[in-house]
């Protein structure tokens, strides 16, 4: 069956510590593994990531898949507040055309 | 900077009622999408949508969802007999293009709506 799981479920940090999140997948026919910020409402998109090793970077947030792990971490370095929320793992994967599978996210909450 | 809007933010309806719910995505991107999420739970994948037509499907999608694209700006997700768990977080999604097309690839997510069925 294909799946999506993230790591930790929750994670309560304080300002300035960095975290790492974890989303393993297993797919068929994987095609890519996007990384996305769910706060109130609509998921907000990060990286998409389709190549091992190659680290995508957006100011504090960094991320890289690993092929053969099957597997994906998201770093937050610094953290602030507003770094809280719901980070969500999907992955593309393609039996002819595409499909998209979410992970249950990891719920970061960030302490002043 | 464009966005892709839902309109209505929550509607509730009664179990066996026909519900439309509308988006508009942005105005220059060709492949649409519709997500759902359970209250606490992960979001789905529902359907995708190219050339006015479905590209692809979830197991969840079966024949009580049908999604259209009635004129060039609006498109709607249909859920013809509601149910008690069809209560969720409605997500409309648009991407310019799809896997081949990779750097502009990036799905922009509506603001979602709301259905809770009674």
């Amino acid at each position: 069956e294909d799946k999506v799981v993230q790591s930790p479920l929750s994670l309560v940090v304080h300002e300035g510590d960095t975290v790492t999140l974890n989303c393993s997948y297993e797919v068929t026919n994987f095609r890519s593994l996007l990384w996305y910020k769910q706060e109130k409402k609509a998921p907000t998109f990060l990286f998409m990531l389709t190549s091992s090793g190659i680290e995508k970077k957006s100011g504090r947030l960094s991320s890289i898949l690993d092929k053969k792990e099957l597997s994906s971490i998201l770093n937050i370095t610094a953290t602030q507040t507003g770094d809280s929320a719901i980070y969500l793992c999907a992955v593309e994967w393609t039996s002819g055309t595409y499909k998209y599978i979410f992970g249950t996210g990891t719920r970061l909450k960030v302490l002043a | 900077e464009p966005e892709v809007t839902q309109t209505p933010s929550h509607q509730v309806t009664q179990m066996g009622q026909e519900v439309i719910l509308r988006c508009v995505p942005i105005s220059n991107h060709l492949y649409f999408y519709w997500y759902r999420q359970i209250l606490g739970q992960k979001v789905e994948f529902l359907v995708s949508f190219y050339n006015n037509e479905i590209s692809e499907k979830s197991e969840i999608f079966d024949d009580q969802f049908s999604v259209e694209r009635p004129d060039g700006s609006n498109f709607t997700l249909k859920i013809r007999s509601t149910k008690l768990e069809d209560s969720a977080m409605y997500f409309c999604a648009s991407s310019y293009g799809l896997a081949a097309i990779r750097f502009t690839y990036e799905q922009y997510f509506g603001p979602g709506t709301r259905l809770t069925v009674t």
